[in-house]
């Protein structure tokens, strides 16, 4: 089964940008990238996905290294409600875990005022 | 609002007592997913079905048993559950397993409490 790897937390000021790293180094060929968040006392909600190309949307930029072994979740302005904890996941294409989503620690963000 | 409606949001039962968690979704979405989250710990997969087929027992215990009686719908049965079962207990529906480039919507969970 493909695996994350992220840092615990990180920390950023409001209105800077964040960056959330995953390593991700036994990402098979056809593994989507997805990132949810979860805020607090909610269940977690899709923030984006992707699968080789650079990603955007309204709430964030998925940047994919080339050779698809990291990626990198881009908040442009933080805000104080994007203080959730943030999960890197590979939506496998095959065995045992084909199509499930199985979340890993994640990266506690914190943001300051 | 997701989509993704879960009842009760709270609920506390004793050991000996039997209940249901209910989870709906009208996305119409063919595979839909039970998770438990402890207390600072990460999701714990614990049942998938795909077109309302079970595709996935994440070694529960047989005191929680799930039901999918269409796609629309997924229920999970609780019988003489442990205190160590506390727990959110998350619904997320998605397109299929095989739609792995769709996204997976999540309810807003039951807060249960074991007494």
């Amino acid at each position: 089964d493909a695996k994350t790897t992220q840092p615990n937390s990180m920390e950023s000021n409001e209105e800077e940008p964040v960056h959330l790293p995953c390593n991700h180094s036994t990402i098979s060929g056809t593994d989507y990238i997805h990132w949810y968040r979860q805020l607090p006392s909610q269940g977690p909600e899709y923030v984006i996905h992707g699968l080789t190309s650079n990603v955007n949307n309204r709430m964030a930029s998925l940047a994919i290294a080339e050779d698809r072994k990291s990626s990198t979740l881009i908040l442009h302005r933080a805000t104080l409600r994007d203080a959730a904890v943030y999960y890197c996941i590979l939506r496998d294409s095959g065995g045992t875990s084909y199509g499930k989503l199985t979340f890993g620690q994640g990266t506690i963000l914190t943001v300051h005022p | 609002e997701t989509g993704v409606t879960q009842t009760p949001r709270h609920l506390v039962m004793g050991m000996t007592n039997k209940k249901s968690l209910k989870c709906e979704q009208h996305l119409g979405h063919n595979a839909m997913y039970w998770y438990k989250q402890s207390a600072k710990k990460p999701l714990e997969l614990m049942f998938v079905y795909n077109f309302k087929e079970q595709t996935e027992n994440n070694s529960v215990p047989s005191r929680f048993s799930p039901e999918c009686p269409n796609s629309s719908h997924l229920f999970l049965h609780l019988h003489t559950l442990q205190p160590e079962d506390s727990a959110l207990y998350l619904c997320a529906s998605s397109q299929d397993l095989g739609q792995m480039n769709t996204e997976a919507f999540f309810g807003q969970g039951t807060r249960l409490t074991v007494v």
